[in-house]
């Protein structure tokens, strides 16, 4: 069964301070991960994929198959990226996305 | 264009009700997706609907729940004979063709409290 794990369930760091939430998954096979933001009072959305391997918003992830984690970073915080974060994972081939239970991130002015 | 609107917005209904929620999915999207998200928990799958293929019902958690699309658009999520543990945030996403490496958009939910 696949599963992704969000050790955080809030994460409070300083504007400026670099930002790490983390995200760990179970999946036998090759997943496809996502990060998902959901802002105050807004809906949820895509944030990145690791597969496009872009930076949204200056948030970068990077898929670690061995520590089988998808880490989601930002250098610099702002206060804007106040919002709750979800990781997801799918399958190969699989259009259903399991979510972890998400990590809200407060960043302090 | 607007996005996936979902009603109602809230809904508070008596234990042993049966209850309809509706979802409007982007003009065009062949693939709608339902999900619940319980208190604390993340989102949890429920039905996924692509084209005129039958929908997988594997994310249902039991025979009370029950969704249809008609006409390849709106969507209708029914729970019958509610109970206090469906008591959730009910959200639709839509894609335009279905399949992973399409991004998923996502409705404002409906909260659900059974009392």
């Amino acid at each position: 069964a696949q599963r992704v794990t969000q050790p955080e369930k809030l994460l409070s760091v300083f504007k400026g301070a670099p930002v790490e939430l983390k995200c760990n998954y179970s999946y036998s096979g090759s997943p496809e991960l996502f990060w998902y933001v959901q802002y105050s009072r807004q809906r949820l959305q895509l944030l990145l994929r690791h597969i496009s391997r872009e930076s949204i918003k200056g948030f970068t992830a990077d898929l670690n198959k061995g520590e089988t984690s998808f880490h989601l970073k930002k250098p610099f915080a702002q206060e804007e990226d106040s919002a709750m974060y979800y990781c997801a994972l799918a399958g190969a081939g699989s259009y259903q996305l399991t979510f972890g239970k998400g990590t809200k991130l407060s960043v302090i002015p | 264009g607007a996005g996936v609107s979902q009603s109602p917005s809230n809904k508070v209904t008596e234990k042993g009700k049966d209850v309809e929620l509706r979802c409007d999915p982007i003009s065009g999207h062949t693939a709608l997706y339902w999900y619940r998200q319980s208190l604390g928990q993340g989102l949890e799958f429920l039905i996924y609907f692509q084209g005129n293929s039958a929908p997988d019902k594997s994310g249902l958690p039991s025979d009370r729940f029950s969704a249809e699309r008609t006409g390849g658009s709106v969507s209708t999520l029914t729970i019958q004979r509610t109970q206090q543990e469906d008591s959730a945030v009910y959200l639709c996403a839509s894609s335009l063709f279905g399949g992973i490496q399409e991004t998923q958009y996502f409705g404002p939910g409906t909260r659900l409290l059974v009392l």
